[in-house]
């Protein structure tokens, strides 16, 4: 069965540095998601893909943030400066057209630690 | 996005069937519900959706009251497998204008243990 696939699975960085964190959606699928979750909290919503373009970012993705599809398979999220607030898991997801409900597949996730 | 109500936990034996509840009071008729977990510290599993209609798949069955108001998740027969967190999400599903997708807003859903 397909699936999301992220890496890599632990990333530890020091504080201002620059982190890209990798997914490879489902193979047919056009809607890339990125969301988070610090340790005991909820699942965030960062930001959603289409198209090669931002549809949708919540608050917390800010200029430190981006996103990018800089192939036809891979989906990354950027964070310029790492802050130690940034510690969480990242997880993408993605969905496809042809279901017409969109619901999203999400991959195992990548835990980011910032010291 | 319609919010959702749910109980912060509950248990089930193995084997049983476990009936999670949810509360949408506020869902809009365009607006479908969404059923996904979160086995410890995995990314969220989508399990079911729908409109209006019960619907049934390999994992679950999803029972939604004639009012839409509230829904029902059920696993037929619970393994210790299925503990996880569950999420109930209200959400549009189709096309708004080719600018949004839905995104998922996750509450804090409900914890569900299954017990030898």
């Amino acid at each position: 069965e397909p699936e999301v696939t992220q890496t890599p699975s632990h990333q530890v960085t020091q504080m201002g540095q620059e982190v890209i964190l990798r997914c490879v959606p489902i193979s047919n699928h056009l809607y890339f998601y990125w969301y988070r979750q610090i340790l005991g909290q909820k699942v965030e919503f960062l930001v959603s893909f289409y198209n090669n373009e931002i549809s949708e970012k919540s608050e917390i993705f800010d200029d430190q943030f981006s996103v990018e599809r800089p192939d036809g398979s891979n989906f990354t999220l950027k964070i310029r400066s790492t802050k130690l607030e940034d510690s969480a898991m990242y997880f993408c997801a993605s969905s496809d057209l042809a279901s017409g409900t969109y619901e999203q597949y999400f991959g195992p996730g990548t835990r980011l630690t910032v010291t | 996005d319609a919010k959702t109500t749910q109980p912060t936990s509950m248990d089930c034996a193995e084997g049983r069937a476990a009936n999670l509840p949810c509360n949408h009071s506020t869902i809009s008729g365009n607006e479908y519900v969404y059923w996904y977990r979160q086995i410890h510290s995995q990314g969220p599993q989508y399990i079911i959706h729908g409109l209006k209609n019960n619907e049934t798949n390999e994992m679950a069955s999803l029972i939604i009251t004639e009012d839409r108001k509230s829904s029902t998740l059920i696993l037929p027969h619970a393994t210790l497998r299925d503990t996880a967190v569950y999420y109930c999400i209200v959400r549009v599903a189709e096309n708004a204008g080719g600018t949004s997708y839905g995104k998922l807003t996750f509450g804090q859903g409900t914890i569900l243990t299954v017990h030898p």
